[in-house]
């Protein structure tokens, strides 16, 4: 099966900083990676999909790059309701898929 | 809207089973497919399996093959989840999601399941 690295695991941020999250692949999986974020005690919803490709509904300050083995997703301006955990996830042609570890965003 | 609505919470004795279910509406059913994930108490998201709605198709993680059962019913609509010989590190929420199967992803969410295994 193919594993999501994470890093960091987590990190303090203040409201208006730029935030980059990093997740490698074990093999290559093209531009099949996805971004979710979850809030304590939701569902995930998800942010990015094919690597860079923003969900509807989902404000611009989002954004995705990468493929192959290396992706990265930024937002550009923290809001305060961006604090949350932010999770990679490959879905490489058939299922199974796997997720990263996570991210956790604090606020500093 | 697509909403998918899942069953309440259980709880389960260690060596017991499982069967969450998943009500999908808004969309035709038989077009994606069903993922399950669960997240135990204070941990990251693991990803089980995926369910063809279309043909009954599946896919499961092999840490869960031979333990976990995916199925539906295209008459109501529903997916279902089993899960058996419960462990207590199984006390997790059970989410269903919404996925196409062929480099799909998780587009609508189910509001999870909390199954509590404890003797």
């Amino acid at each position: 099966d193919i594993q999501m690295t994470q890093s960091p695991s987590s990190l303090s941020a203040s409201v208006g900083d730029r935030v980059t999250i990093t997740c490698r692949a074990s093999q290559s999986i093209s531009s099949d990676l996805n971004w979710y974020q979850q809030r304590p005690g939701k569902a995930p919803k998800l942010l990015i999909y094919t690597a860079s490709s923003l969900q509807s509904g989902v404000p611009s300050r989002f954004s995705g790059s990468g493929s192959g083995t290396y992706f990265t997703l930024t937002i550009s301006s923290l809001q305060p309701e961006d604090f949350a955990t932010y999770y990679c996830q490959q879905s490489y042609t058939t299922p199974p898929y796997s997720f990263g570890q996570g991210t956790k965003v604090e606020i500093k | 809207q697509v909403q998918l609505v899942q069953s309440g919470a259980e709880v389960k004795k260690p060596g017991a089973s499982v069967k969450v279910s998943c009500k999908a509406s808004g969309y035709t059913f038989t077009s994606y497919g069903i993922s399950w994930v669960r997240q135990a108490p204070g941990q990251g998201l693991e990803w089980m399996g995926w369910i063809s709605a279309h043909n009954g198709n599946t896919y499961y993680t092999q840490k869960f093959q031979g333990r976990v059962t995916m199925t539906t019913d295209t008459s109501t609509n529903t997916a279902y989840m089993e899960l058996r010989n419960l462990r207590s590190d199984d006390t997790a929420v059970y989410y269903c999601a919404r996925n196409r199967g062929y480099s799909g992803y998780e587009e609508h969410w189910g509001q999870g399941t909390l199954v509590t295994v404890s003797s």
